[in-house]
């Protein structure tokens, strides 16, 4: 089985400040790791993805996430905040591989203070 | 990129009636669908993958009956709520397999259905 923890169902940064959303997961087998970003009224769009190779992943918009394998992590991060970075973060799991059966965490809602 | 297209984006209906929910895929032909379900302070819940021409296939703990899917062409998948009740009143989302995408990056989502039942 797997899931997801998303620590922290909203979070509040400043604008220019470090943005940290944190993801934990369990999986029997080695994940395949996602970050989905979902703005007001739009679907769930991919904002980056970790299958194998470099732990280290960069998405779209700045962001970027670390597969931590001891730490059963995939935080979230991007160096400066940006108004239009304020949205709905969902963190996922997938064992397959395939987007089969594809398992999601809570969500994050973060909101950027001017 | 690919989208996805649901409908509709919010309905209010009285407990007892049914309701459908439309989800589309514009510009690609999605063989497989997904059907999630999120309540209020909870994660996405996958509740059912529907597959064209064929019987959608339920995760446990979802009824059929009560939620009947419908892949009756490439491009459109429907979800319809029966004899719907208060505690249905839920966020529903559907996810659309694009299979000439990458194999990392074939899967969009709607932008989802918020349903209350009164």
């Amino acid at each position: 089985a797997q899931s997801v923890t998303q620590l922290g169902s909203h979070v509040s940064v400043s604008e220019g400040a470090l943005v940290l959303l944190r993801c934990n997961y369990s999986s029997s087998v080695p994940p395949y790791l996602f970050w989905y970003v979902q703005y007001p009224n739009q679907g769930l769009q991919l904002l980056l993805k970790y299958t194998t190779g470099a732990t280290l992943v960069k998405g779209i918009n700045g962001f970027e996430a670390e597969f931590k394998k001891s730490e059963t992590s995939f935080h979230l991060t991007k160096p400066s905040a940006h108004m239009s970075d304020a949205a709905e973060y969902f963190c996922a799991v997938s064992e397959s591989g395939g987007y089969q059966k594809v398992t999601f965490g809570i969500g994050t809602k973060l909101q950027v203070i001017p | 990129g690919a989208v996805v297209s649901q409908h509709p984006s919010r309905v209010i209906c009285k407990s007892g009636t049914s309701v459908k929910i439309e989800c589309r895929s514009l510009d690609f032909q999605a063989t497989t669908m997904f059907w999630y379900r999120q309540f209020p302070k909870q994660s996405l819940m996958l509740m059912a993958t529907s597959n064209e021409g064929s019987k959608a296939t339920y995760e446990q703990g979802v009824e059929k009956d009560k939620f009947l899917i419908n892949h009756a062409s490439l491009t459109l998948s429907t979800l319809t709520v029966t004899s719907a009740h208060p505690e249905d009143s839920s966020f529903y989302i559907c996810s659309a397999r694009d299979p000439g995408q990458l194999a990392n990056e074939k899967l969009f989502f709607g932008s989802g259905t918020q349903l209350s039942v009164l």
